[in-house]
């Protein structure tokens, strides 16, 4: 199993850019989240997953689209990027439908919005 | 609202030691769980140990215990003869039972061990 994995690892945007990061879990989790972690901060939700179809949003969402169209992929979109959303990107999945079985944890995104 | 409190930004200790990391915690709510969260340099986080809150006894995972106070609100975590590959960021996280939303974090510990 690979686990979760994100692409990309690095990306640099213009301010009003728009993107996709891309999230694929092969472990058939039903729980997704994205989170995103500020220096000096811990992980804050953006919006997560309970399943293909139902997505909900966390504590920081403005900004930022998901779908989750399949149990493996959930991929977190920016509309128009920010300054403000440098940071780095962390996705994770769990088993089950809640977030308090451990979470995997992908190896991040850094993102930088110029 | 739920905070999380890790009053210690930066901690040392020497190899084979023992070390203890604090977090304070603030809710309403009797069921919930707790969590301690690894990030190393590589930055993937790693799940260290999990607590449920109706369960009196403590969590212990190898080298990893808390010792969990409910009524103080308190969750620190021991590392029993630290090892250098200890050495990471620690994460004190907050999750209210039935809620299919959020995860609440500390802002971190950086533990540095030393040879």
């Amino acid at each position: 199993n690979a686990g979760v994995t994100q692409t990309p690892k690095f990306q640099v945007l213009k301010t009003g850019q728009s993107m996709t990061l891309q999230c694929a879990q092969d472990m058939n989790h039903e729980y997704m989240s994205w989170y995103r972690q500020d220096p000096g901060m811990g992980l804050r939700l953006i919006h997560y997953s309970v399943g293909a179809g139902i997505t909900d949003q966390g504590e920081v969402p403005n900004g930022y689209n998901v779908s989750r169209s399949t149990t493996e992929d959930f991929p977190l979109r920016l509309l128009s990027a920010a300054p403000s959303q440098t940071s780095v990107y962390f996705c994770a999945s769990t088993p089950g439908a809640s977030p308090y079985n451990e979470q995997f944890f992908g190896p991040g995104t850094r993102l930088t919005v110029l | 609202a739920q905070t999380v409190t890790q009053s210690q930004p930066e901690m040392s200790v020497q190899e084979a030691e023992t070390v203890t990391l604090s977090c304070t915690y603030d809710t309403s709510e009797n069921n919930y769980y707790l969590f301690w969260y690894k990030q190393p340099p590589s930055r993937q986080m790693i799940l260290v140990i999990r607590q449920e809150a109706y369960k009196q006894q403590n969590a212990t995972e190898n080298r990893f215990s808390v010792n969990f106070q409910k009524a103080a609100k308190s969750f620190s975590l021991k590392i029993s003869d630290s090892q250098l590959g200890d050495t990471a960021m620690y994460f004190c996280a907050y999750g209210r039972r039935g809620s299919q939303g959020n995860l609440i974090f500390g802002k971190g510990t950086k533990l540095s061990v030393k040879p």
